[in-house]
């Protein structure tokens, strides 16, 4: 596609369910970020992938997320157990490159936790 | 923990006027540093970026500049237009991202 795509756009869970978030980069971009965006704040780094490999994920709140790029292209957040604090926008980001590149962007999903 | 620090937190200006927005940071290591452009519900967009040693760049009615030594960066917006309304975000090495300023244009 022309960017970054993410889906879905938004998401209501109830409390203690899993989620799934699903990005899908520009094709061919190698790096792949993910972060975590409160209202009103700006983006907080959760996970980077290089193609396939996940080479930082020291920005996962808990062991209650889960990131993976299987094939090196699309990626997936998974929030176990969700709780209200996770409750925020979810960004994906591209670059062709290596990671200081510039990012593409996602719309985001935003995730309410109820 | 944040280790960008973007200011003002928000700002109202008239139509054509400029501004200047600041970004303090104390994140090591240092790749480059980006100025973002978030509109409310979508994703940033880059406006400019600038390594160690570039001091100035400018991208229309946008520059930037850059002290590595003070580790400090401003992001100039000259002749504002009511679209440059947004959140600005400064962001560091791709990982540290600042709280944004919240820019509003009124005509």
């Amino acid at each position: 596609g022309a960017g970054v795509s993410q889906s879905p756009r938004y998401k209501v869970a109830k409390r203690g369910q899993d989620v799934a978030l699903r990005c899908d980069p520009i094709s061919g971009h190698v790096s792949l970020f993910w972060y975590q965006q409160a209202l009103g704040q700006g983006p907080e780094f959760l996970t980077y992938f290089q193609n396939e490999a996940q080479l930082d994920k020291s920005g996962l709140p808990s062991d209650r997320f889960f990131a993976e790029r299987p094939e090196g292209s699309v990626s997936t957040l998974k929030i176990q157990r969700t709780q209200q604090e996770d409750s925020a926008v979810y960004l994906c980001a591209s670059s062709l490159g290596r990671s200081s590149e510039k990012l593409f962007f996602g719309s985001g999903t935003q995730l309410s936790v109820l | 923990k944040n280790q960008v620090e973007q200011s003002p937190q928000s700002l109202i200006i008239l139509e054509g006027k400029n501004c200047t927005l600041q970004c303090n940071y104390t994140v090591s290591p240092f790749s480059n540093l980006r100025w973002y452009k978030q509109d409310t519900g979508r994703g940033p967009v880059s406006l400019t970026i600038m390594t160690f040693s570039e001091n100035t760049k400018s991208n229309g009615r946008y520059t930037a500049t850059l002290d590595a030594d003070t580790k400090q960066s401003s992001l100039h917006i000259t002749a504002s237009q009511l679209s440059d309304s947004a959140s600005y975000i400064c962001v560091v090495s791709s990982r540290r991202f600042g709280a944004g300023t919240r820019l509003t244009v009124k005509p």
